[in-house]
């Protein structure tokens, strides 16, 4: 059973470029969340797509879009890049519960860094 | 202030000792609290999860709540060179769709 497959693994691109990381949840899941990590910091909460939609997002800029495909795979999309947005990127997958929290299984991350 | 503090270590500690992580939060509509371990060039891991206060264990793992003092616990026991890696204590509130608030993580080396 694969779990979350995030690709690619590390990435480096130049300030005001864009770039585009993938994710495919884990079998069964049906939510994807993105989370942005910097060096030495916890996970930050980006946004959560569930049935194709954006459901909650957190602190960060329109730069930062997402998509969420009919066979739950998702993509995260960073335009204008600045040198502020190196970070590990996290793809977590869950399965949304009416009642109770879907906990989270998280990929190894894409390593992204601006330059 | 950030809504979830845990202090960042670096906690070094000799193999067989017991392990005491802790974090703060400010946000008392949290009501799922958990841990992940997060190895070296690794995503997180969930090790613990607990709904509302009370504690939970699992194996040499122990879990605390206190909801009344926003204040969660993690002990280990037995603490072995495996367990060396990042803490991050994670909260939420309830509802399916849930966005997870994470602490920095404490960064833990267990010497042999």
């Amino acid at each position: 059973d694969a779990g979350v497959t995030q690709s690619p693994t590390h990435l480096i691109k130049t300030r005001g470029q864009q770039v585009t990381l993938r994710c495919s949840p884990k079998s069964g899941h049906d939510t994807v969340s993105w989370y942005q990590q910097a060096l030495g910091q916890g996970p930050q909460f980006i946004f959560q797509y569930y049935e194709e939609e954006e459901r909650q997002r957190g602190n960060f800029p329109d730069r930062f879009s997402g998509h969420q495909f009919p066979n739950y795979s998702s993509e995260l999309n960073v335009n204008a890049l600045l040198l502020g947005d190196s970070a590990l990127y996290l793809c977590a997958s869950s399965l949304a519960l009416r009642d109770s929290v879907g906990t989270l299984h998280f990929g190894n991350g894409t390593r992204l860094t601006v330059t | 202030q950030k809504e979830v503090e845990q202090d960042p270590g670096p906690l070094s500690v000799p193999e067989g000792a017991i392990v005491s992580l802790n974090c703060t939060y400010s946000n008392s509509a949290f009501q799922y609290f958990m841990w992940y371990r997060q190895y070296s060039r690794k995503g997180p891991e969930l090790l613990m999860y607990t709904y509302s206060s009370g504690n939970k264990e699992d194996g040499r793992f122990t879990a605390q709540v206190d909801k009344s003092s926003k204040y969660i616990s993690l002990f280990i026991r037995d603490s072995q060179p495996s367990d060396s890696a990042t803490y991050l204590c994670a909260m939420t509130n309830s509802g399916g769709y849930q966005k997870v608030t994470f602490g920095t993580g404490t960064k833990l080396q267990v010497i042999p």
